[in-house]
């Protein structure tokens, strides 16, 4: 049964890139596309984007310029970077597997992590 | 971006009853490309169906989802209290983007 936790700091100060790792366990990185959302109270649920096993990635074009979401297939994990944060980007941050058949739905997912930007 | 506006907003019925979600795209999706997803407090998500008529693991034929166009449905028979959550769709067309939800209530 493949789980996944969403590991990180809770508080980030305005400015500054928060960071956040989401760890796979019980089964393989395979061929699945790895993602994150989050969710706040004001915006609801966004997709912030995905990575596929070869690196490659794909990103919410209103957070592009600001996210940068990476893979180690040898520790079965992928990180999410997202630069310059400001209070709008505080959030319950989810990290969750793509649907087996390729398609943009989302089968498993994590727990969730708050973060809170704030000073 | 395909916006995509949910009503009502809360749902409030009787267990064994027929709950009716709708979900509006602010531009033509095919149903494909639409999941739905449920979501209990303090809970991820959940996904429910997607691409027409593909389940999740262990989600039950209570849930169905129908439309076409810009309008649709998320039709839940014979209701029971653990059905009691929000209810998100999603359209992976055009980028992704994920509707603000219905609370459905059953007691």
């Amino acid at each position: 049964q493949v789980q996944l936790q969403e590991s990180g700091p809770g508080l980030v100060k305005p400015s500054e890139t928060l960071s956040l790792t989401c760890g796979i366990s019980g089964g393989l990185i395979g061929t699945f596309y790895w993602n994150w959302i989050r969710q706040s109270p004001e915006k609801g649920l966004e997709w912030v984007g995905y990575i596929y096993k070869d690196g490659s990635a794909k990103y919410n074009p209103s957070l592009k310029s600001r996210v940068t979401i990476s893979i180690d297939t040898s520790k079965s994990k992928f990180t999410l970077s997202l630069s310059s944060v400001t209070a709008a980007d505080t959030a319950v941050y989810y990290c969750a597997r793509g649907v087996p058949t390729g398609e943009d739905a989302f089968d498993i997912w994590g727990q969730g992590a708050k973060v809170t930007v704030s000073s | 971006e395909i916006v995509l506006a949910q009503s009502p907003g809360t749902l409030s019925l009787s267990p064994g009853e027929r709950a009716t979600l709708s979900c509006r795209a602010s531009q033509s999706v095919t149903i494909s490309y639409l999941a739905w997803y449920q979501q209990k407090p303090g809970q991820a998500p959940r996904l429910l169906i997607f691409g027409a008529s593909r389940r999740a693991t262990g989600i039950p034929d209570r849930f169905r989802v129908s439309g076409s166009g810009t309008d649709f449905t998320l039709t839940i028979a014979r209701l029971e209290p653990e059905d009691s959550a929000v209810y998100f769709c999603q359209q992976f067309a055009d980028s992704v983007t994920f509707g603000q939800g219905t609370k459905v209530e059953v007691k």
